[in-house]
């Protein structure tokens, strides 16, 4: 596709249960990102992907949290056990590959855990 | 660690008015990289611009410049005769190249940036 796109563009769901979240990368780019945003906030980074590994994951704020991208394409993070503040925007970003910096940014998930 | 300061929250300008949105950097490494990124009112975040802790020349693009010093580790950003499209938060970004490759972005909180017309 022409830029990253980004599967739902909103999501709702009751605390304690699971949801997975998907991104499709700019159609070449080797390198993946998920971001996490809050109201008000910027950006804050969780898991890095080149390829199909996950080079970092550091960001990942606990083991509810995790992310797959076994083809080397498509992402998904998967939450388990929502708590209500897992609510926010989460990104998807890629890049052309790990030694090109610039990442472009998909539209974004909206996720509201009640 | 690496953190990227934007003192400024909000700004309110006049139409066709200056005006400057600041951002101040901290890092340990010697190579690093600098962004802007704008995020309109639609969510999405456009990429405005990538500096390498190299290449401290300014730029300019448009109605658009940056001013990059790694003497006060800034990197502040310009816009000139701003127009109500310029409305947005304006995101200062970090990412450290350790290992020659890029890294996760480190954001600043954002300047929502407010032009009346």
């Amino acid at each position: 596709g022409a830029g990253v796109s980004q599967t739902p563009s909103n999501k709702v769901t009751e605390k304690g249960k699971y949801v997975e979240l998907r991104c499709d990368p700019i159609s070449g780019h080797t390198a993946l990102y998920w971001y996490r945003q809050s109201l008000g906030q910027g950006p804050e980074f969780l898991i890095y992907f080149q390829g199909t590994g996950a080079a970092d994951d550091s960001g990942l704020p606990n083991d509810r949290f995790f992310a797959v991208r076994p083809e080397g394409s498509v992402s998904t993070l998967k939450i388990q056990r929502t708590e209500r503040g897992d609510s926010a925007v989460y990104l998807c970003a890629s890049s052309r590959d790990r030694y090109e910096e610039t990442q472009y940014f998909g539209p974004g998930t909206r996720l509201l855990v009640l | 660690a690496q953190k990227v300061t934007q003192a400024q929250t909000e700004i309110s300008v006049v139409e066709k008015e200056d005006v400057t949105l600041d951002c101040v950097y901290e890092t340990r490494d010697t190579t690093y990289y600098l962004f802007w990124y704008k995020q309109p009112p639609s969510g999405e975040l456009v990429f405005l611009i990538r500096r390498n802790s190299f290449d401290e020349q300014n730029e300019i693009s448009g109605r658009y410049s940056w001013n990059f010093q790694k003497s006060t580790s800034s990197f502040n950003f310009t816009i000139t005769a701003s127009q109500v499209v310029d409305s947005a938060v304006y995101f200062c970004a970090l990412s450290e190249a350790r290992g020659g490759g890029a890294d996760g972005l480190t954001f600043g909180k954002g300047t929502h940036l407010i032009i009346q017309p």
